[in-house]
């Protein structure tokens, strides 16, 4: 078990540009969720999959931002014409189904930074 | 609209030292989550207290969950500058759902 694992690590693109990221949860996990992190803040929602139905989008995200997790294994996030507004962390997290309490369990995240 | 309140926001103390970071909402969790971020990195899972009332330790952390699943608190013996770090608490409301986090505590334990 090689944890959760988010590439790439950092990104730094120009305003207008579309950038794409990917994470790989933990293998049984099948719940995985989308937080974006600014600097002094708690990472905040955008979005959660079951398996590859994504049940849930946070208002945060977008009609730029789109995510997809085709096969119910990996995931990957666009966010297309990106804004200076996007530089963020983002991060990906993993839960198991049969965790009641919903443990999630989070990748090192990638750095975007829009110039 | 922050659901979840930490206090405090920024903690400073030397080593040896013990302190108590606190969450607090007016809504009920179903289970609370304890998580350390260092710089650069993603929040690393600590605890999770489900039961109002409960008490866990880990080491020299203690965590305890409101009587009212609404608040929690991190009480830590004798700090460590290894125990430097950003500490978010999470609430969830059910299997499946997202986390909601307060905006973290950042502390720092001087040598």
């Amino acid at each position: 078990d090689t944890g959760v694992s988010q590439n790439p690590r950092h990104k730094i693109t120009k305003r207008g540009q579309n950038v794409t990221f990917r994470c790989d949860p933990i293998s049984e996990h099948n719940r995985l969720y989308w937080y974006r992190q600014t600097l002094g803040q708690g990472p905040e929602f955008l979005t959660y999959f079951q398996n590859e139905a994504q049940l849930e989008k946070s208002r945060l995200l977008s009609d730029r931002f789109s995510a997809e997790r085709p096969k119910g294994s990996f995931s990957t996030l666009e966010i297309q014409r990106t804004e200076q507004g996007d530089s963020a962390m983002y991060l990906c997290a993993s839960s198991f189904r049969g965790s009641t309490y919903n443990e999630q369990f989070f990748g090192p995240g990638t750095r975007l930074t829009v110039l | 609209t922050q659901l979840l309140e930490q206090s405090p926001q920024f903690l400073s103390i030397q080593e040896g030292e013990n302190l108590t970071v606190y969450c607090n909402s007016s809504s009920v969790f179903s289970s609370l989550q304890w998580y350390r971020q260092e710089p650069g990195e993603g929040p690393v899972l600590l605890v999770t207290v489900v039961t109002g009332g409960e008490v866990k330790k880990l080491k020299r952390l203690t965590f305890q969950f409101g009587d009212a699943r609404k608040d929690s608190s991190l009480h830590i013996t004798a700090a460590q500058p290894g125990d430097t770090g950003l500490y978010l608490c999470a609430g969830a409301r059910g299997s499946g759902s997202r986390l909601t986090f307060g905006e973290g505590t950042q502390l720092t334990v001087n040598p």
